[in-house]
């Protein structure tokens, strides 16, 4: 079945110390997105790449950057964690039809990576 | 800027008890309204998109509905596995931005006791 994969499942940083997290895509999605979920709120829209055109939200931090070396992965890169940025990372793909957020194609999520700062 | 509300933030049925989920929108431009179920520890799951008042998709147990203000998601006799959070995301034409923003509530937490 085509999927959003992400690894790990968890992850347990430290403070300060930098951090990759990784998702690949079977759907051929031109369009992938990273949000970070915190405990009973809305995911929250980090950036996003439509094919190789990267496109930051005004409120993410420096903290915070990605990668796309091709069509199937992306990376969320945080620099320096902090306790703050303990969450659910959630990424997710759409087809662009109609660009980004595109017209008719709903996200398709991945399963998340639970990132622990101690 | 848009928002999304969601109401109940917790809701307990007994199995076979029937209700509805609701979220409520200020959006300028709609360009479609999302269903996502999440389990515990997991990515959200898309369920359905509506797009203009009056419209209705079915699946299973869940319609969902759409009206100018608000959706409905409605779970006719829920089973246990129907335990989990309904995310509703909204998403918009942002004309200043020259793109579409996507907005999400902060979900309803659905129990089903058996």
């Amino acid at each position: 079945d085509a999927m959003v994969i992400q690894n790990p499942r968890y992850q347990v940083t430290q403070f300060g110390k930098p951090v990759t997290l990784s998702c690949s895509q079977t759907l051929n999605h031109n369009v992938m997105y990273w949000y970070q979920q915190k405990s009973s709120q809305a995911p929250k829209l980090l950036f996003h790449y439509y094919d190789k055109d990267f496109n930051n939200e005004a409120d993410t931090p420096d903290n915070f950057q990605s990668r796309r070396p091709n069509t199937s992965f992306c990376f969320l890169d945080i620099r320096s964690p902090g306790l703050g940025d303990a969450a659910m990372y959630l990424c997710a793909t759409s087809s662009g039809q109609g660009g980004t957020l595109g017209a008719n194609s709903p996200l398709h999520f991945g399963n998340g990576t639970r990132l622990t700062v101690t | 800027e848009d928002q999304v509300t969601q109401s109940p933030e917790a809701l307990r049925l007994q199995e076979g008890e029937s209700s509805s989920l609701n979220c409520s929108y200020t959006v300028s431009g709609l360009r479609g309204l999302f269903w996502y179920r999440q389990d515990p520890g997991k990515g959200p799951e898309f369920l359905f998109t509506l797009y203009s008042a009056g419209e209705e998709k079915e699946k299973e147990r869940l319609k969902a509905t759409l009206t100018k203000k608000e959706s409905f998601l409605h779970i006719t006799a829920p089973k246990p596995e129907d335990s989990a959070t309904y995310l509703c995301a909204v998403r918009s034409w942002d004309s200043g931005a020259g793109s579409y923003q996507l907005t999400f509530g902060k979900g309803t937490k659905l129990s089903v006791i058996p």
